[in-house]
């Protein structure tokens, strides 16, 4: 029972275009999504969260925006830069369990120079 | 401030043995969460411990169990080791009523 999706196993992007990744959710309890960045061998580096009161939140180059009506999210890169190639991963927290997260897959994001 | 630490970083054990790891919060963090990381099933809850109480807990069996002590420092134990152990062990804090976890670098468990 996969709650949170992320369907893109990868994505290619030139330097300086805008990489967006997706996630699909299927619990309406969730109400806070985060997402974050990781590296093999590494732990998971937070990037930007939104609360399910929110439609959008930005930070630097970094936008994510939410559907509730259709449980998904996405997140905005703009502009793509090599640095940015990592593994992308979408989580959501469940109302009231702020210390628990569900995650997706992951989306492996190259940017190509 | 310092990030979370997490010790040891690589451990290998074998089958039916036994290990602990440890988890040091962010300063002031007094929420500890745990997850598993492997290739197949990717990230998983396995349990969260606030004020040395475990408040939430994963589809994990009872092999793997945690602590935490007044100080926010957390242990987390798996007993009898199997090899679908082996994975990314990975250990989180955040301030209470704050949804953001952070991460510590993992400890990476090989079990032979």
């Amino acid at each position: 029972d996969q709650q949170v999706k992320q369907n893109s196993p990868s994505l290619s992007v030139q330097e300086g275009r805008i990489s967006i990744l997706n996630c699909d959710y299927t619990n309406s309890m969730f109400d806070y999504f985060l997402w974050y960045k990781k590296y093999p061998a590494e732990g998971p580096t937070f990037l930007i969260s939104i609360s399910s009161i929110k439609d959008k939140n930005e930070d630097g180059r970094f936008t994510v925006f939410l559907n509730k009506s259709a449980k998904h999210l996405s997140l905005h890169i703009v502009p793509s830069q090599p640095g940015d190639s990592a593994v992308y991963f979408c989580a959501a927290s469940p109302e009231n369990q702020g210390g628990k997260l569900i995650f997706g897959q992951g989306t492996e994001l190259s940017v190509k120079p | 401030k310092a990030g979370v630490t997490q010790t040891p970083r690589y451990l290998i054990k074998t089958r039916g043995q036994q290990v602990t790891l440890s988890c040091s919060p962010i300063s002031g963090h007094r929420s500890v969460s745990w997850y598993q990381q492997t290739p197949g099933q990717g990230l998983q809850f396995l349990f969260e411990y606030f004020s040395e109480t475990q408040r939430n807990k994963g589809n994990f069996p009872g092999r793997f169990s945690g602590r935490q002590f007044s100080n926010s420092r957390s242990e987390m134990n798996v007993s009898t080791l199997e090899l679908g152990d082996s994975a990314l062990y990975l250990c989180a804090s955040r301030l209470t009523g704050r949804e953001t976890q952070y991460f510590g670098p993992g400890t990476r468990l090989l079990v032979l």
